[in-house]
């Protein structure tokens, strides 16, 4: 069974950093590009960052970028979000997710999230 | 970047009434997903590849669409379909999601 498990979030104040992990279990996590995509309380979803297979190639919105950097572990089945400088707004109940490519490039299995909350 | 209007925002439908929300992109996109989310959980990948069922998804629901305009259809409500629906795509390394309807049960 295909598990995602993320962690690391909480209370931080505007301008520090905080770190989420995400534990995956249950498939070959190194065969799969992985994502992060963040929920901000009653509102949508919105994309945070996508990195490859090997580690080797990472995308980010602009929201984010400069800020946030994904990374991988694939002898741990580990993903990981380091957040810097961080704001109000990036306060969401952030998801590790799967990525995966059939005909088109979709997200199949999703972990219960974790919440960051970014106040003084 | 691509972006993804959904409409109606929110809307609400009497069991076995037939409901259509639509996802029109500002650019051309092969294909659309969507996503169920209830309140408390994590979302749920509902339909991908424009038009094919994930697993475990009641025959109830079907996508189209092509181009610019896509569509998820629920041929007769029922309680159970009660939550908000993504669309999402994929293109130039960028994920995209749609602002979500809320679907309610009259």
């Amino acid at each position: 069974e295909v598990q995602l498990v993320e962690s690391g979030g909480g209370l931080v104040q505007p301008g520090r950093s905080l770190k989420l992990s995400c534990a995956a279990s249950g498939f070959t996590f190194s065969n799969y590009y992985m994502a992060w995509v963040r929920q901000a309380p009653k509102k949508g979803l919105e994309w945070v960052a996508t990195i490859s297979t090997s580690g080797s190639r990472t995308y980010y919105p602009d929201s984010v970028k400069g800020r946030f950097t994904i990374s991988r572990d694939n002898a741990k089945s580990s993903l990981y979000l380091q957040m810097n400088s961080l704001k109000s707004e990036d306060t969401a109940t952030y998801y590790c997710a799967r990525t995966i490519h059939t005909m088109g490039i979709t997200l199949d299995y999703w972990g219960q999230g974790v919440m960051v909350t970014v106040s003084s | 970047e691509i972006v993804l209007t959904q409409s109606p925002t929110t809307m609400a439908a009497s069991p076995g009434e037939k409901v259509t929300i639509t996802c029109r992109a500002s650019s051309s996109v092969s294909y659309m997903h969507w996503y169920q989310q209830k309140p408390g959980a994590s979302p749920k990948p509902w339909i991908y590849d424009t038009s094919k069922l994930a697993s475990g998804v009641p025959n109830r629901f079907s996508g189209s669409g092509s181009g610019t305009s896509y569509s998820l259809t629920i041929s007769s409500m029922e309680t159970e379909d009660t939550a908000t629906y993504y669309c999402q795509q994929w293109s130039s390394n960028s994920f995209t999601f749609g602002s979500g309807t809320k679907l309610e049960i009259k």
